[in-house]
């Protein structure tokens, strides 16, 4: 069965700090997809990434950047810098097949102060 | 991409009624998904809807409560029926191409 641990409920940091997020998963699957989501307090979730199962190479986006590691079943989201902005829940979800049967994570709620 | 048009944005409804939750796409879609998202918590899938069959309901949701209609590729509707307060959540509906695209949600809270 698939699993999505976000082990961190809340977070809060203050601005221009650098914050992680953490998110391990479980599969059997060898080919499978992961993803993070933002939920801003308006409600509406916001795709940030997509990484599949054979790609470890990470990546960065502007303040955001990803690190997935097969060895240990974790796709941790870092933010640098943090901003205000940022303040939202983040979840992280798992798809056995491309953008179908998604399980999601608890999420993280990220309180970033000024 | 996907757009996804979903309303109402929210509603406040007595409980013993029900509400009927439309979600509209942009383009053809096979696969359209109903999530619930509970006061704090993740989002859960109540069920797929494919058009032209039965909705698949995953476990704990039944068709009663939560029946689905699937007219055509680009629409589906969402009712959740005989509500009682523990019913209040947010309803998402989603299609799925590369990654997951979800509608803006719809707010229930009922009282």
């Amino acid at each position: 069965a698939q699993k999505v641990t976000q082990a961190q409920t809340e977070i809060s940091v203050v601005e221009k700090e650098d914050v992680t997020l953490d998110c391990v998963y479980e599969t059997r699957d060898t080919t499978y997809y992961l993803f993070w989501y933002k939920q801003p307090p308006s409600g509406e979730l916001v795709f940030l990434i997509r990484r599949n199962s054979f790609d470890e190479q990470n990546e960065i986006s502007g303040r955001y950047s990803w690190n997935f590691q097969k060895s240990t079943s974790s796709f941790n989201f870092t933010i640098t810098a943090s901003q205000v902005v940022d303040s939202a829940v983040y979840f992280c979800a798992l798809s056995e097949w491309d953008g179908q049967n998604f399980v999601f994570g608890p999420g993280t709620r990220l309180s970033v102060l000024p | 991409s996907a757009v996804i048009s979903q309303k109402p944005s929210r509603d406040i409804c007595q409980r013993g009624t029900s509400l009927t939750i439309q979600c509209q796409v942009d383009s053809q879609v096979t696969m359209m998904f109903w999530y619930r998202q509970q006061p704090g918590q993740s989002l859960t899938l109540i069920a797929t809807a494919n058009q032209g069959s039965e909705a698949t309901y995953e476990s704990g949701f039944v068709i009663d409560k939560f029946p689905i209609s699937r007219p055509n590729l680009t629409f589906s509707t969402l009712t959740v029926s005989n509500m009682s307060p523990e019913d209040s959540s947010i309803y998402l509906c989603s299609v799925a191409r590369t990654e997951a695209f979800f509608g803006q949600g719809t707010r229930l809270t009922v009282v």
